[in-house]
């Protein structure tokens, strides 16, 4: 069943500029990843975040977590014209399978 | 070398044909799975296999049957083709399965049902 839901559904912005998605998620998880899908690719994971967690970072990712609120955001500093892609969010299913959202599409102009 | 490979790219076939998508891992993982991506990308899983075992067996019509023959191989044969079948597929391996682990996608197959 699908968990996460992203937002917003599309973004488009300047190369240079910061991007935010956000996520949110139905039950109770133990961890949150995301991942990107370039067109005609296969997704590839980005960033693990545990629930015991409120922030990560990974380069240029910051990956936020909030258990009250069932939700996870996901920023890209100083985007670039390679960062256009779709963004998951996808959340465990009792093990051996991720739920994944609808994703965020970003398109990053030079 | 590529890690997650997918055989063929793209399929374009008639309705009520039968087709098989294979996929092979050369990562050493125990757990792989398969996803369906719709038109609107919503990806959803279909099959996860462990140690050739089948884990996870979602709401799929039964003219879908995966095949593991051993842990780096997981292949979806389709029977009866129907329009709706229509989407990506995508093998996917992990190292055990659990919640934590990462997972590795193959390049995506691209099924067209005419």
């Amino acid at each position: 069943s699908q968990q996460g839901e992203e937002d917003p559904q599309a973004l488009s912005i300047q190369e240079g500029e910061n991007a935010t998605m956000n996520c949110s998620y139905k039950t109770s998880i133990n961890n949150l990843q995301w991942y990107r899908q370039n067109s005609g690719r296969g997704l590839v994971h980005l960033i693990l975040i545990r629930s015991n967690e409120r922030e990560k970072h990974s380069g240029r990712l910051r990956v936020t977590l909030d258990t009250s609120k069932k939700s996870s955001s996901l920023l890209i500093t100083a985007s670039r014209a390679a960062d256009t892609a779709s963004y998951f969010c996808a959340t465990g299913n009792s093990g051996y399978a991720l739920n994944f959202g609808k994703g965020t599409s970003l398109l990053v102009t030079p | 070398d590529t890690a997650v490979s997918q055989t063929p790219k793209y399929l374009v076939t008639q309705m009520g044909n039968d087709k098989s998508i294979k996929c092979e891992q050369n990562l050493g993982h125990d757990t792989m799975y398969w996803y369906k991506q719709d038109s609107k990308k919503f990806l959803k899983i279909m099959f996860s296999y462990n140690n050739k075992e089948l884990i996870i067996n979602e709401t799929v019509p039964n003219r879908f049957s995966p095949k593991s023959p051993d842990k780096a191989h997981l292949n979806l044969h389709i029977n009866s083709l129907e329009l709706g079948d229509s989407a990506v597929y995508f093998c996917a391996s992990s190292y055990s399965g659990g919640e934590t682990d990462t997972q590795y996608f193959g390049p995506g197959t691209r099924l067209t049902v005419l």
